[in-house]
């Protein structure tokens, strides 16, 4: 069964470089959800669309941003990158009826 | 404010016998509940549901047990096996005030064989 893909997998960066996390959710799913997870820290909610719209935002810097786009595939913006973005990033996605959210195996980002 | 706990950060289970990780929540609205495994450096998979109405779930080995008046959801893991050992994250969410979901910090199981 197809899965959530998230790409790339990985990504090195240096301070103050800009980058750009993909997130393809499951065929038929409307929701996306972001999340950051630092070393040794449990997964934070950054943002969520719904229907190509946000719906829900949660820790996310200003210096993010994300959209879902009109194959409800979505993209995590990420500027003037600092030494504490270093994570992993996961997306989920969920159906309509939000039982279950399916996770992708995360992007790590490291910046340098 | 940390609203979703999981007050053990490891838990050591011989093979074969029950393996219970619980997980405390402070916010009474919450009315969903999850469980999720995790592997290192994969994404966490999501294992079983409960939702507020309910006091038990059960999916083949895993069953999940929620104690509203005591704030208090565990997954009992039975048999326990080697490749169950992994890092397990409780989630809640208030369903009718939007669709985040607050994790807990995760309790990290060794199933030794």
């Amino acid at each position: 069964a197809a899965g959530v893909i998230q790409s790339p997998r990985h990504l090195i960066k240096e301070k103050r470089e800009t980058a750009t996390l993909k997130c393809y959710p499951i065929p038929r799913h409307d929701t996306v959800y972001w999340y950051q997870q630092g070393p040794g820290q449990d997964p934070q909610f950054l943002i969520s669309f719904y229907e190509k719209m946000q719906s829900d935002k949660g820790s996310i810097p200003d210096r993010f941003s994300a959209q879902q786009f009109s194959d409800y595939h979505s993209e995590l913006n990420m500027s003037s990158l600092e030494l504490g973005d270093s994570a992993l990033y996961f997306c989920a996605s969920g159906d309509r009826f939000r039982e279950k959210l399916f996770f992708g195996s995360g992007t790590q980002l490291s910046v340098l | 404010d940390q609203q979703v706990k999981q007050n053990s950060p490891s838990l050591s289970v011989q093979e074969g016998r029950i393996s219970i990780l619980n997980c405390d929540y402070t916010n009474s609205m919450f009315d969903y509940f999850l469980w999720y495994k995790k592997y290192p450096a994969e994404g966490p998979t999501f294992l079983i549901s409960i939702s507020s109405i309910k006091d038990k779930n059960e999916d083949g080995r895993f069953t999940v047990f929620l104690n509203k008046s005591a704030k208090h959801l565990s997954l009992h893991i039975v048999p326990s096996q080697p490749g169950d050992s992994a890092v397990y994250f409780c989630a809640a969410s208030d369903t009718n005030t939007g669709n985040q979901f607050y994790f807990g910090t995760g309790t990290s199981l060794t199933v030794i064989p």
